[in-house]
């Protein structure tokens, strides 16, 4: 199973950033997903589930209304389109698949986000 | 959605065993079995180590251990290896449909 995230890098405040999540070696289409981040320096922080068809999405305080997660099963393929982004948005994003909506079992490398002027 | 409480720093000697905390409420670690475990060292992603409370991944040593009681779970460490230096997390599903992270533990080896 891989899972590598791509679209990180430096950004201004109030700019967007667009994430992707390749997978490979697993049926993507019947996993749900999430992703998670990691402040420089400190601890993890749930973001967004979705289900493996799509239509039941979950987000966390501090992502609903700015971040809005989606998947092209076709692609098996994750995202996450991050708008007005803070300076607090700086981390890195993990990947993560979803088992029985329970707990996270395969995680990405992450990719660095970085907003600053 | 207020973090899951974790010690921040845990230290043992090698074959010593320690016991990590992780307090939540009753809307979180309290009425589910869905609390998970994961290790992560410097510079790596994070690793599931347990998972529904009790539950070891395959490949993962037997000298993990977790429980529950009521609105805290424990992660035990038994035989502690240098390996084991790492940082820890607990998570928990919420009765609001998220996720809740500790804030983690730095484990250290004497």
């Amino acid at each position: 199973v891989q899972l590598v995230e791509t679209g990180g890098g430096s950004v201004e405040p109030g700019g967007s950033l667009r994430l992707s999540c390749a997978t490979s070696g697993l049926p993507f289409r019947d996993y749900y997903m999430s992703w998670i981040r990691q402040a420089p320096g400190k601890g993890l922080q749930w973001l967004s589930y979705i289900s493996s068809s799509g239509t039941t999405i979950y987000y966390a305080d501090s992502a609903r209304g700015r971040f809005t997660i989606s998947r092209d099963n076709a692609k098996n393929s994750l995202y996450l389109q991050m708008n007005s982004l803070r300076a607090e948005d700086t981390a890195v994003y993990y990947c993560v698949t979803v088992i029985r909506g329970e707990y996270f079992l395969h995680w990405g490398q992450g990719t660095l986000v970085t907003v600053s002027s | 959605q207020s973090a899951l409480t974790q010690p921040a720093s845990v230290s043992g000697s090698p074959g010593q065993s320690i016991t990590i905390s992780c307090t939540g409420t009753s809307n979180d670690i309290g009425p589910y079995k869905f609390v998970s475990w994961y290790q992560q060292h410097p510079g790596k992603a994070p690793k599931l180590i347990i998972y529904e409370v009790t539950n070891r991944p395959s490949g993962v040593s037997d000298r993990f251990s977790g429980s529950k009681s009521d609105n805290t779970a424990s992660l035990t460490i038994s035989g502690l290896q240098p390996e084991d230096e790492a940082d820890y997390y607990c998570t928990s599903y919420t009765t609001s449909r998220t996720w809740v992270f500790g804030g983690g533990t730095k484990v250290t080896v004497l």
